[in-house]
């Protein structure tokens, strides 16, 4: 079964409006940890938020918010007033500890690709 | 700029032969991570190693290798390497224990199997 899920492969928006990338994730851990990152076509990974499983707001970075939704166990990363340079592909991605106490394994999805239109 | 450094930035070999890519992590992080992305496979986990001991393994093959100096640098070893180990792999670092645990990708080397 798939850890991650993002079940937008691409998606449009129109520049100046807001965006919303879903994931959804499995875990029977308590502790966990939930990130976006951003991978333009130069192929860099550009962290972008992080939400911890513990955490009661939503984590918010500028113009990028995680709505953490963790009873319906989603993340969603909201980008608002998109930027032409937000086109790009996003992946969620979900911390969950590791056999070892202290060590951590990272599952990441398959990404969804924006385009920002002028 | 993340902070991580890769090198090479690309790769070309040929089948069964073996390279090592290099992985720097940024100033005062313990824990790197090293990660393949390719087409059919996505972005997978491989190995994670925290102040020189290896902490976490995921989909890494038998083939593959890693190690982390006491300079905290980390190399990722391929051998045997077949023509479906050509994809991107990145590096990251983190600071393990510390609350948050983003982790820090560097730039990724290309490496192509022909």
């Amino acid at each position: 079964a798939q850890k991650i899920t993002q079940t937008q492969p691409g998606m449009f928006v129109q520049e100046k409006e807001a965006v919303t990338l879903d994931c959804t994730y499995d875990t029977s851990d308590q502790s966990y940890g939930l990130f976006w990152y951003k991978q333009p076509s130069s192929g860099e990974m550009i962290f972008l938020i992080y939400q911890g499983s513990y955490d009661e707001q939503n984590a918010t970075e500028g113009r990028y918010s995680l709505n953490f939704q963790k009873a319906r166990k989603s993340a969603n990363l909201v980008i608002s007033a998109s930027q032409l340079g937000d086109s790009a592909m996003y992946f969620c991605a979900m911390r969950e500890d590791g056999t070892t106490s202290g060590t951590y394994k990272y599952i990441f999805g398959t990404g969804t690709r924006l385009k920002v239109l002028a | 700029d993340s902070g991580v450094t890769q090198t090479p930035k690309h790769l070309i070999t040929a089948t069964g032969q073996r390279v090592t890519l290099r992985c720097s992590p940024r100033s005062g992080d313990l824990s790197v991570y090293w990660y393949q992305q390719s087409l059919d496979q996505g972005l997978q986990f491989l190995i994670q190693y925290y102040n020189g001991e290896e902490r976490a393994k995921g989909n890494i093959l038998e083939r593959f290798s890693a190690q982390q100096f006491p300079d905290l640098h980390s190399e990722l070893n391929l051998s045997s390497l077949e023509l479906g180990d050509s994809a991107l792999y990145f590096c990251a670092s983190s600071r393990s224990g510390s609350s948050d645990n983003e982790q820090f990708f560097g730039p990724g080397t290309r490496l192509t199997v022909l």
